[in-house]
């Protein structure tokens, strides 16, 4: 079956770099959700979109934005890395609206190295 | 959303049943208890979710008190793949809800 799709999966930027990471939902999933998860830290949810506009903010720096497009994928865009921002970042999918039978699909992640 | 508590950490020997608690006092009427679980730096994997009754799968199977305050994922044979960290988390039944990981118990099933 057709899992939640990342990439990159591993990623080194210099500070005050810019990052782009992708995250293609499972077919007729219509919502991601995106996490971040620092060394030794359990993941927090930064941000989630239904049908291509945000449904809920979480602990997102002003520095990141995020966008889902028409074939429903999301880029997570990082803006003047700092070191702190070194993490793993987790997308996931689901429906919205429907019950859920088997929760949410995560990916593999990217893992963020600022250097 | 509402809080859960979780031991930080257990251990298991290998193919025994390994019992994680998990107390979820302010559970609402209308969420759901769910568990994933987190191998080492994987994305978090679904186990199993239950309303009130009790519910089982291929992976575990999930025991929810009568009053809904606390539950216990049981995974029925440990094996040393299950060594990982298990988050329960309270939420609503459709994606509307955003899942609020707090601090899981680390499970580790030792030979």
């Amino acid at each position: 079956a057709a899992g939640v799709i990342q990439s990159p999966r591993h990623l080194i930027k210099e500070k005050r770099e810019t990052a782009t990471l992708k995250c293609y939902p499972i077919p007729r999933h219509d919502t991601v959700y995106w996490y971040q998860q620092g060394p030794g830290q359990d993941p927090q949810f930064l941000i989630s979109f239904y049908e291509k506009m945000q449904s809920d903010k979480g602990s997102i720096p002003d520095r990141f934005s995020a966008q889902q497009f028409s074939d429903y994928h999301s880029e997570l865009n990082m803006s003047s890395l700092e070191l702190g921002d070194s993490a793993l970042y987790f997308c996931a999918s689901s429906t919205r609206d429907r019950v859920m039978i088997r929760g949410y699909t995560f990916g593999s992640g990217t893992r963020l190295t600022v250097v | 959303d509402a809080k859960t508590t979780q031991p930080t950490s257990m251990d298991c020997a290998e193919g025994r049943a390994a019992n994680l608690p998990c107390n979820h006092s302010t559970i609402s009427g209308n969420e759901y208890v769910y568990w994933y679980r987190q191998i080492h730096s994987q994305g978090p994997q679904y186990i199993i979710h239950g309303l009130k009754n009790n519910e089982t799968n291929e992976m575990a199977s999930l025991i929810i008190t009568e009053d809904r305050k606390s539950s216990t994922l049981i995974l029925p044979h440990a094996t040393l793949r299950d060594t990982a960290v298990y988050y329960c988390i309270v939420a609503g039944a459709t994606g509307a809800n955003n899942l609020f990981f707090g601090t899981g118990t680390r499970l580790t099933v030792i030979p």
